[in-house]
């Protein structure tokens, strides 16, 4: 089946210990998104790419790096984590049509806990 | 962006009970909404979308939109202990990566 998958599943990482997670699609769209979702709280968009343009929110710390090496694979850096950095991290992909009912399609998010 | 505003809950229902899950929000300039089901340690599923005002039902499932008071519902029939989950409602303002979302409704059907 086409999809969006993450790995891992649960991260767990030490307090400034650079940390990456991974996201690969199958669907061959041409975005691929970044959200972080805190417990009880609306996802928060971070990033987004269409195609190789990397498109920042302008509230993304700058602890928070990007990397899509290819139309599959997308990758978030964290740098430094800290305790605030804690959350469920959700990929997601969409065809990229531009329109404002586009859908999503996310993968099953990675857990980053930090220590 | 203006924000979607949104009950979190938890909501606790029998089976079979008529769920009512409610949105409110500001920015009246954009007139795309959608509904994601998010259960438990998985990404966001798009349930339904609507556009501008009225209602549009898929099966057990109603997505209704008030222009005039911002106000946007989905209603769930006949609720299965399988509807638990955490609803997020969505507004569209302007494209994908414009997708304004609430922070959900922590649904649960008991049996």
């Amino acid at each position: 089946d086409a999809m969006v998958i993450q790995n891992p599943r649960y991260q767990v990482t030490q307090f400034g210990k650079p940390v990456t997670l991974s996201c690969s699609q199958t669907l061959n769209h041409n975005v691929m998104y970044w959200y972080q979702q805190k417990s009880s709280q609306a996802p928060k968009l971070l990033f987004h790419y269409y195609d190789k343009d990397f498109n920042n929110e302008a509230d993304t710390p700058d602890n928070f790096q990007s990397r899509r090496p290819n139309t599959s694979f997308c990758f978030l850096d964290i740098r430094s984590p800290g305790l605030g950095d804690a959350a469920m991290y959700l990929c997601a992909t969409s065809r990229g049509t531009g329109g404002p009912d586009e859908k999503l399609f996310f993968g099953s998010g990675t857990q980053l806990s930090v220590l | 962006q203006k924000e979607v505003e949104q009950d979190p809950g938890p909501l606790s229902v029998p089976e079979g009970a008529i769920v009512s899950l409610n949105c409110t929000y500001s920015n009246s300039a954009f007139q795309y909404f959608m509904w994601y089901r998010q259960y438990s340690r998985k990404g966001p599923e798009l349930l339904m979308y609507t556009y501008s005002s009225g209602n549009k039902e898929d099966g057990r499932f109603t997505a209704q939109v008030d222009k005039s008071s911002k106000y946007i519902s989905l209603f769930i029939r006949d609720s299965q202990p399988s509807d638990s989950a955490t609803y997020l409602c969505a507004q569209s303002q302007g494209g994908s990566e414009k997708l304004v979302f609430g922070k959900g409704t922590k649904l649960t059907v008991n049996p």
